[in-house]
Order: structure tokens, then C-alpha cells, then sequence
């Protein structure tokens, strides 16, 4: 099993610019979502979505797009980059959207992002 | 909101020594998770404690959770370099269908030999 996949490892943009970092995973997780880690803040939940068609906000959702259309992909838009978005971006996905029991969050291996 | 306070940030301790890192939540909860990051690499769970009164061990390492004091701790023992990395705790909070985690700021231990 490969997990939760990111693409891509790194990008370095220029302010205004637009991208899109990919996440997949292949354990058939309803749940997914994103993080972005700054240092001195821990992670903060920028979106997530609990099936294929239902996203919600997180703490940190402004400047940010998402979409779930299949269970497997859950990509996170940046319309206009700014400096700001400069981050770790980390998605990570759960077999149940309740976290109940002993389930837990399996994180990618991370994007990080320069935005100049 | 659900705030999480982990403290304290940075820590320094010789090989051999044992410590304890707290982690102080804001609302009523009854799941939390410790998480390890190591430089530059992705979260590895560590412990899932379900209840008030949990405890689990790996290692030198033992987690558990107050929920009544909104509290848990994740104490070292007889650290070893090994142990060098990040510690974050997380906490559940229930949002009808979903449940969101929200992480605290991290604990960086450092281990000297």
C-alpha cells in the first residue's frame, strides 16, 4: 500500500500565481484533510471532507479551494498565491470521519511551498 | 474553539534523565493522540488514549489523559538520543458527521549525549 501520496515535495512560486497540490490515498479513507505547519504553530486544519462531494472549512480556509470528487483524491487549490502560504502543507486521511476508536490520522509525507 | 497548549516548547535533557511534556486543552473531549515528527519528515502516531484515566506505554515512553482536568502528559524515561524529535499532541472535537483534530504547537526534545 502506498498510503497517502503528495505531490509535489516542493514548489516555489511567485506571488499571484496558481497551483494545486495533490493528495491520494489508497486505504479507502472517507476522511481527508489539510494541514499547513508553520513553525512555532503546530498544524492548523485548513479544509477536510468526510466522503466524495462533501468538503468543509478547517481554522485556516481563506486563499484556499478544495474538492472531493472521488474517495481516493483530494486536491487543494491556490488561486493567488501569496507569501503568506509560505508552509508545510500536510494531508492526511482516516478510515472513519468520527476519528472514533483507536482510528487515527495517517499524514502524507508533506508539500513544502515558497511563495516569493 | 479548541485550544491545545502543549508546554514546554523546547526541551533539553541529557541521555538518561526522565521528563514530562504537558499537554492542557480548553473543552470537553474525550479522545487525544500524541503524534512524533522527526526533522523534515511526516506525523507518526504514537498513542491513542480513549478515556479518562488512559495509559499506554512504548518504550520509554508512557502517555496518558486527566479528561476531567483536561490533561495529558507523555512522560520520558531514561531518554535516550533516539528520542530526539517533536511531540504533538491532538485533540478530538466532535462536529456533527466529523470529527475535527486540532493539533498543539509542539514540543521539540533534544536529547544530548
Amino acid at each position: 500500500n502506498a498510503g497517502v501520496t503528495q505531490t509535489p515535495k516542493f514548489q516555489v512560486l511567485k506571488t499571484g500565481q496558481s497551483m494545486t497540490l495533490q493528495c491520494a490515498q489508497d486505504m479507502n479513507h472517507e476522511y481527508m484533510s489539510w494541514y499547513r505547519q508553520d513553525p512555532g504553530m503546530g498544524l492548523r486544519l485548513i479544509h477536510y471532507s468526510v466522503g466524495a462531494g462533501i468538503t468543509d472549512q478547517g481554522e485556516v480556509p481563506n486563499g484556499y479551494n478544495v474538492s472531493r470528487s472521488t474517495t481516493e483524491d483530494f486536491p487543494l487549490r491556490l488561486l493567488s498565491a501569496a507569501p503568506s502560504q509560505t508552509s508545510v502543507y500536510f494531508c492526511a486521511s482516516s478510515l472513519d470521519t468520527r476519528l472514533a476508536g483507536a482510528n487515527v490520522l495517517t499524514f502524507g509525507a508533506g508539500s513544502r511551498l515558497t511563495v516569493l | 474553539e479548541l485550544k491545545v497548549e502543549q508546554n514546554p516548547l523546547f526541551l533539553s535533557m541529557q541521555e538518561g534523565k526522565n521528563y514530562t511534556i504537558y499537554c492542557n486543552y480548553s473543552t470537553t473531549s474525550d479522545r487525544l493522540y500524541w503524534y512524533r515528527q522527526d526533522p523534515g519528515k511526516s506525523l507518526e502516531s504514537l498513542f491513542v488514549l480513549l478515556s479518562n484515566g488512559a495509559v499506554k506505554q512504548e518504550g520509554r515512553l508512557m502517555a496518558s489523559l486527566d479528561t476531567k482536568a483536561r490533561l495529558s502528559t507523555l512522560h520520558i524515561t531514561a531518554a535516550v538520543h533516539d528520542l530526539s524529535a517533536t511531540y504533538f499532541c491532538a485533540v478530538v472535537a466532535n462536529t456533527g458527521t466529523a470529527s475535527k483534530l486540532t493539533f498543539g504547537t509542539g514540543t521539540r526534545l533534544q536529547v544530548t549525549l
